[in-house]
Order: C-alpha cells, then structure tokens, then sequence
C-alpha cells in the first residue's frame, strides 16, 4: 500500500455544489496531515493541516481525519470555479518529521 | 510574506550536462526541500536540509547532489543530466516547529 493514497479524478462538481476530496494513509505515516492546492502550471499552497480526530473547520473548507479508517477528507462548500485545480493529500512520514509524503493529487472541476 | 524564488522557471540541457538549479527563501527557515513532480507520481523529495552545510537524501537521490552554504540559499545539482531527469523542480522552505512549507514557483527542466 502507498503511503498516502489519491483519487487522481477528475471529481467534476457543480457550481455551488459540495466537492469532497478523500486521501487514506499507511501506517507508514505520522498522525500529522496537510491539504495543499495546487493551480494547473503553479507551485502547492497549503489550505489546511489536521491532527485530530474529527473535523477542522476554516471558511468554507473542512478537513476531516478518521484515524480508524486511516483517510482524511477536505470538504470544499459552495464551490466556485475557481476552486478548480489539483488538491494535494500530505502526511508526514513516521519517524521522520522532516519528510512530507504527498498523494498524487485529485484534479477538481467545478462547472460553472 | 515569506519568499521563495528559484532562478530558472524552464530549462532547456542535454544529456550530460552539469545542470544546477537554485533557490532562495527570504526568511531565515531552517530547512530547505527539493522536490520533483511527474504526472501519475506526485510530488517526491529528493533531498532535504535542516541547516548550512546539512543535508540528508529523500526519497530519489540517485544522480542528484545539493549544496548549502548559506543559510538562504540550497542548491540542487545535476552532475550528468538524462532524459528521465525531465521533470518539475520544486523547492520548499520551513521555519522549525512550523508545520507550513512553502514552495517556490517551480523550475520546468527538459533534457534533451
């Protein structure tokens, strides 16, 4: 099993819609999670990191981590066009907290 | 509003070449990353540093060496560039205890 595990999409949702992106992990990984969006032809930005169980909330954007179920979920509500672009699951390796693995990355499209 | 910059956005080399790509962060971060990321694979971390003169291999080091010198800037060096070094080049800069790595804009490299 990969460590860090993406949808590669497309997940096509329309405008106003909610997109749920969803990442499950290894237990090669630290309890440490990151969401990073990346624009077609940019660099990754961070959106939202999580350490919890539960739900983190910020603007229009929830993380989601089941331990458990070893994923984790970045909800996206009232999706905008320009939300479109490809969205990056990390963790952090165990035992090495300086290395950041990175899913594949799920494009969404949000159709106007 | 922390900056990385990286001296080349595309690259163009052939085989064999010494290639050498730069990056600098503008605020005194510890630790520096260099990442490739190829469709279908994702970001993978080649090399990291935590502090001038500090370095450790990531996850893909074969045919690649960095250097840092300074604490701002880590250099990536390819000593004979091949065709499968064709890739996009991120570098990354974090503070210590900071869970927030910040990308530069990419070098897009192609070896011909």
């Amino acid at each position: 099993q990969k460590e860090v595990e993406q949808n590669s999409g497309p997940l096509s949702v329309p405008e106003g819609a909610i997109a749920s992106l969803n990442c499950t992990y290894s237990d090669r990984v630290s309890q440490s999670f990151f969401w990073y969006r990346q624009y077609s032809g940019k660099s990754p930005e961070l959106i939202m990191s999580i350490y919890s169980n539960g739900d983190k909330e910020d603007g229009r954007f929830t993380a989601q981590l089941n331990k458990a179920s070893q994923y984790v979920s970045l909800l996206i509500r009232d999706s905008q066009p320009s939300d479109s672009a490809t969205y990056l699951c990390a963790a952090l390796r165990r035992g090495a907290t300086n290395k950041l693995i990175f899913g594949t990355g799920t494009l969404l499209a949000v159709q106007p | 509003d922390v900056k990385v910059t990286q001296s080349s956005r595309y690259l163009v080399k052939r085989t064999g070449e010494k290639v050498f790509l730069e990056c600098v962060q503008d605020m005194d971060h510890e630790n520096m990353f260099w990442y490739r990321q190829d469709p279908g694979l994702g970001l993978r971390l080649i090399y990291f540093s935590y502090d001038v003169k500090m370095k450790e291999k990531g996850d893909i080091p074969e045919g690649y060496s960095v250097s840092r010198e300074k604490k701002e800037r880590f250099s990536l060096i390819l000593e004979s560039a091949s065709t499968n070094q064709t890739s996009m080049y991120l570098c990354a800069s974090r503070r210590g205890g900071d869970e927030t790595q910040y990308f530069g804009p990419g070098t897009r490299l192609l070896v011909l």
